[in-house]
């Protein structure tokens, strides 16, 4: 069966880093997307890997070992707004995306 | 401005009665998506569409239906088969077809749907 594994919670400080991984097994691969989702709101594009290596965008950086099955997300420089639910979802085979269940992220002051 | 609307935000109805969550994009996108969200799950493809008149059955299709007679709508309809509709519904839309994997999906605000 084709799965994604997230940690379901993570803390972190104000200003601090956090590394937020995603595991998977599918059928396929045709790349691997993560997104925000602010509580009750809906999720909102923030990288997108297919090859291997790190992908650097502001704040955020996103990083895919294709061998090993398995993506980071990297957040520097936490801020509250940043408390939120992170998604980690892969493109399979036939190009549908399998979603992950989701981390949860809290930021304390 | 463009992009995807979802109406409406909330949505109550009573056990046994059929409901239409309607999903409007003006991204000429060709594809369209219907998830469903539950709490401390993924999300779940209901259905979806590459192309008007066309649609294929996602992995938790029962109890439901859509049409896709326009481009720019892709209607859900919740029907009294479904065993446990009460959820957050998700429609998305992506620009090309399924076959160009390096665009993201582009999420409506999503509909809260409680069924009492």
């Amino acid at each position: 069966g084709q799965n994604i594994d997230q940690p379901t919670e993570m803390t972190a400080t104000e200003g601090a880093i956090v590394q937020i991984n995603c595991t998977y097994q599918t059928s396929g691969f045709n790349g691997l997307f993560w997104y925000q989702q602010h509580a009750g709101e809906a999720p909102t594009f923030l990288s997108y890997n297919v090859l291997d290596g790190l992908e650097e965008k502001g704040r955020f950086s996103s990083f895919l070992s294709r061998s090993k099955g398995y993506s980071y997300l990297l957040l520097k420089e936490l801020q509250m707004k940043d408390s939120a639910s992170y998604l980690c979802a892969v493109m399979d085979s036939n190009y549908q995306l399998i979603w992950g269940a989701g981390t949860k992220l809290i930021i304390k002051p | 401005d463009g992009g995807i609307t979802q109406s409406p935000k909330y949505l109550f109805r009573k056990e046994g009665q059929n409901v239409t969550l309607s999903c409007e994009q003006n991204l000429n996108h060709d594809a369209m998506y219907w998830y469903r969200q539950d709490p401390g799950q993924g999300l779940r493809l209901i259905y979806y569409s590459q192309i008007v008149n066309d649609f294929q059955k996602g992995d938790i299709a029962e109890g439901y239906s859509v049409s896709r007679e326009k481009k720019e709508s892709f209607p859900l309809t919740v029907t009294s088969a479904q065993k446990n509709p009460t959820a957050f519904y998700l429609c998305a839309s992506r620009p090309g077809l399924a076959g160009d994997p390096y665009n993201e999906q582009f999420f409506g605000p999503g509909t809260r749907l409680t069924v009492l």
